[in-house]
C-alpha cells in the first residue's frame, strides 16, 4: 500500500517551546492530509484537515493558534504544537488518502 | 465527533482460536475499512470494503460489509501472537472525495493468553 512517513517518532520538549511534526506521502501526492490525536486506550480523534495551498479545517474544540498546520506541497504537511504544555503530551498521527487512508507511524510527544 | 460502536471492547483468547469483532453505525457508509494498530505505531490498513454485502479476505482475515450499510464485521482465524493489538473499523460516506474524513470505531483490543 501507499506509504506515509511521519517524523519524528518521539520527541520530548520543555514546557513553553514549540514542536514541529512532519507528515510526508512518499509515493503519491495528497492534496488533503489529516491530523489525529490519540489518548491512551482510546480511538483516534481528528484534530484538523490539512489542505494543500489553503487553510486547514479544524475540528470543534481544537485551537488553531495552538496547533498550526501548514500544507505547503502535495507531499508534505506539518503540525506545529506552539507553546507546548504538559497537557499537550499525546500521540499524534497523520494520514493521507489515495483510495483508502494510510497513516504515518505516529509521534509520541512528551512535554516536561 | 461521531464514533462507530465497536464490540467487543477487548478480547482475551488463546493462540489458535478464531476471533470475531463487529462495528455498527446509526447511519450508512459506502466504504468500510479495518485497521490494526500496534503499540506506539500508526494504524495499518487490513481490509477495505466497497460494496454492501461484499465479503473480502486477506490471509487469515475476513471482513464483510453489511447489507444495510450500517455494519461490518472482521474475523481472524487461527490467531497467532502477532495478531495482538487494537483493531479499528472506519467508515466513509463519500469515498471518492479525498478531503472527506473517516469516522472511527471505538476499537477492539485483542490479547492472546499464553
Amino acid at each position: 500500500g501507499a506509504v506515509v512517513s511521519q517524523h519524528p517518532s518521539r520527541v520530548i520538549c520543555k514546557s513553553g517551546t514549540s514542536v514541529k511534526i512532519e507528515c510526508r506521502s512518499l509515493d503519491f501526492q495528497a492534496t488533503t492530509m489529516f491530523w489525529y490525536r490519540q489518548f491512551p486506550k482510546q480511538s483516534l480523534m481528528l484534530m484538523a484537515t490539512s489542505n494543500e495551498g489553503s487553510k486547514a479545517t479544524y475540528e470543534q474544540g481544537v485551537e488553531k493558534d495552538k496547533f498550526l498546520i501548514n500544507h505547503a506541497s502535495l507531499t508534505l504537511s506539518t503540525l506545529t504544537v506552539t507553546s507546548a504544555h504538559p497537557e499537550d503530551s499525546s500521540f499524534y498521527i497523520c494520514s493521507a488518502r489515495q483510495a483508502e487512508a494510510f497513516f504515518g507511524q505516529g509521534t509520541r510527544l512528551t512535554v516536561v | 465527533g461521531q464514533q462507530l460502536n465497536q464490540s467487543p471492547q477487548s478480547m482475551f483468547i488463546q493462540e489458535g482460536e478464531d476471533v470475531s469483532m463487529n462495528c455498527t453505525s446509526s447511519s450508512i457508509f459506502n466504504t468500510w475499512l479495518w485497521y490494526k494498530q500496534d503499540p506506539g505505531e500508526g494504524p495499518v490498513l487490513l481490509i477495505a470494503l466497497y460494496k454492501a454485502g461484499e465479503l473480502t479476505s486477506n490471509g487469515r482475515l475476513t471482513a464483510q460489509f453489511g447489507i444495510t450499510r450500517k455494519d461490518s464485521f472482521l474475523n481472524i482465524s487461527a490467531s497467532i501472537p502477532s495478531d495482538v493489538g487494537i483493531y479499528f473499523c472506519a467508515g466513509q460516506l463519500r469515498p471518492n472525495f479525498g478531503n472527506e474524513k473517516l469516522t472511527f470505531g471505538t476499537g477492539t483490543r485483542l490479547t492472546i493468553i499464553p
